[in-house]
């Protein structure tokens, strides 16, 4: 098993849609958790952290984590053309300092 | 500086030659992280620094692939005799937070290398 999953999509929403990521991860213990957002040929950017249940919002961005299921997603709002990447979710384990990166979600937002 | 920078930015090389990237991280950041992408996958641990001391290099897929950071700035990461499945991005990460779990980490431009 991956240490985190998500699926890779491409995962295609309307322009003013909201798009919906979402990840997995098999560390119970982890504590930190990151979206990076990663345009093509380009490296990746942090979007948002999180580190603690519930959600976290960041102006189009809202990152919820509920860390009883072992989940952390992302939602986009009112999603633009320039949304459109690959999204990377990334967990900071607890038994080290290791970062593992799920495989990313392709998005597209489409005019 | 202002970002993370890597060098080169593109090395070709023929299988069995040693190569040795180079990352000059954000200046005072404390932890350094170097990663390997394939095309459609997600960043792949390899190894990270605190300061000068590898802290983790269980990431490093076999010994031919090796890292410093001797004065605690600039990290090398060497593969001696490289193989065509060596071929990848290799990203370079830092991060102001001495190990703390959530530093933000800064991604430079990665090197990608090709093994012929």
């Amino acid at each position: 098993q991956k240490e985190v999953e998500q699926n890779s999509g491409p995962l295609s929403v309307p322009e003013g849609a909201i798009a919906s990521l979402n990840c997995t991860y098999s560390d119970r213990g982890s504590q930190s958790f990151f979206w990076y957002r990663q345009y093509s040929g380009k490296s990746p950017e942090l979007i948002m952290s999180i580190y603690s249940n519930g959600d976290k919002e960041d102006g189009r961005f809202t990152a919820q984590l509920n860390k009883a299921s072992q989940y952390v997603s992302l939602l986009i709002r009112d999603s633009q053309p320039s949304d459109s990447a690959t999204y990377l979710c990334a967990v900071n384990t607890n038994t080290g300092n290791q970062f593992y990166f799920g495989t990313g979600t392709s998005l597209t937002v489409i005019p | 500086g202002a970002g993370v920078s890597q060098s080169p930015r593109y090395k070709v090389t023929k299988r069995g030659q040693d190569v040795a990237l180079r990352c000059d991280p954000i200046s005072g950041h404390v932890s350094l992280y170097w990663y390997r992408q394939a095309l459609g996958q997600g960043p792949e641990f390899l190894t990270y620094f605190n300061y000068e001391a590898q802290q983790d290099k269980s990431g490093l897929p076999n010994d031919r692939f090796s890292a410093e950071r001797p004065e605690g700035s600039i990290s090398t990461l060497t593969i001696q005799r490289t193989e065509q499945r060596d071929s990848a991005m290799y990203r370079c990460a830092s991060s102001e937070l001495r190990g703390a779990p959530g530093g933000t980490q800064y991604f430079g431009p990665g090197t990608r290398l090709l093994v012929l």
